[in-house]
């Protein structure tokens, strides 16, 4: 079945230093999407990426989906300790398949 | 839109008894899913509606695990008997058409002692 793996598991950072996190999925995707968990809390929709290269932006966060589809990266910048949490991806193989969602990157940052 | 609304937020109990986890879904949209996350494992996905029929169950652990959507704006998830390893948060999640952004809700704490 279609796997999603992400890495780190874990990410300590200083505030202000940068962050990236990175999706990888056993399949070619048809979208993907990315969100983040605030501790206690639960998962929260941030975006979606549809296009192969397609590079989207909010503020200090810089989403890319790989040109082959199998692949995109979380890219914070500057991280600010609202930014701790754990960000998931979630592939979809195609559409009206369920979305897989990958084992998260936890972010800690210290101030 | 009051969003994905769970109950109970927390709730513990002993080994053996039955849980019932209840979920209302975001209004007017018609797939429902139900995750587990640990530590452990992760975010897992146990069991997805659409249209309030079952259409993959594939991640409920064993029989224990039983899920119903008697209609389009109510689901439970029951576990009985509960087991000490059953101790997770358990999302209920809603989406239009099962294709577009998953909406959570603030999820069910259970402790299993």
């Amino acid at each position: 079945g279609q796997q999603v793996m992400q890495i780190p598991q874990y990410q300590h950072v200083q505030e202000g230093e940068d962050f990236t996190t990175y999706c990888n999925s056993s399949t070619t995707l048809s979208n993907i999407q990315w969100y983040k968990q605030r501790p206690g809390g639960h998962p929260v929709f941030l975006i979606q990426l549809v296009k192969s290269g397609e590079v989207k932006k909010q503020k200090r966060l810089t989403f890319q989906f790989g040109e082959a589809k199998k692949n995109s990266s979380l890219h914070i910048t500057a991280t600010q300790t609202t930014d701790v949490g754990t960000y998931f991806c979630a592939g979809r193989r195609n559409a009206g398949n369920m979305l897989t969602f990958g084992g998260g990157t936890r972010l800690m940052v210290k101030p | 839109d009051a969003g994905v609304i769970q109950s109970p937020r927390h709730e513990v109990t002993e080994m053996g008894q039955e849980v019932t986890l209840r979920c209302k879904p975001i209004s007017g949209h018609n797939s429902l899913f139900w995750y587990r996350q640990t530590m452990m494992r992760g975010l897992e996905l146990l069991i997805y509606f659409n249209n309030n029929v079952p259409i993959d169950d594939s991640g409920m652990p064993e029989d224990r695990f039983s899920a119903k959507m008697p209609n389009a704006s109510f689901s439970t998830l029951k576990i009985q008997p509960s087991e000490p390893r059953d101790s997770a948060v358990y999302f209920c999640a809603s989406s239009f058409r099962g294709e577009d952004t998953i909406y959570f809700g603030e999820g069910s704490w259970l402790t299993v002692v």
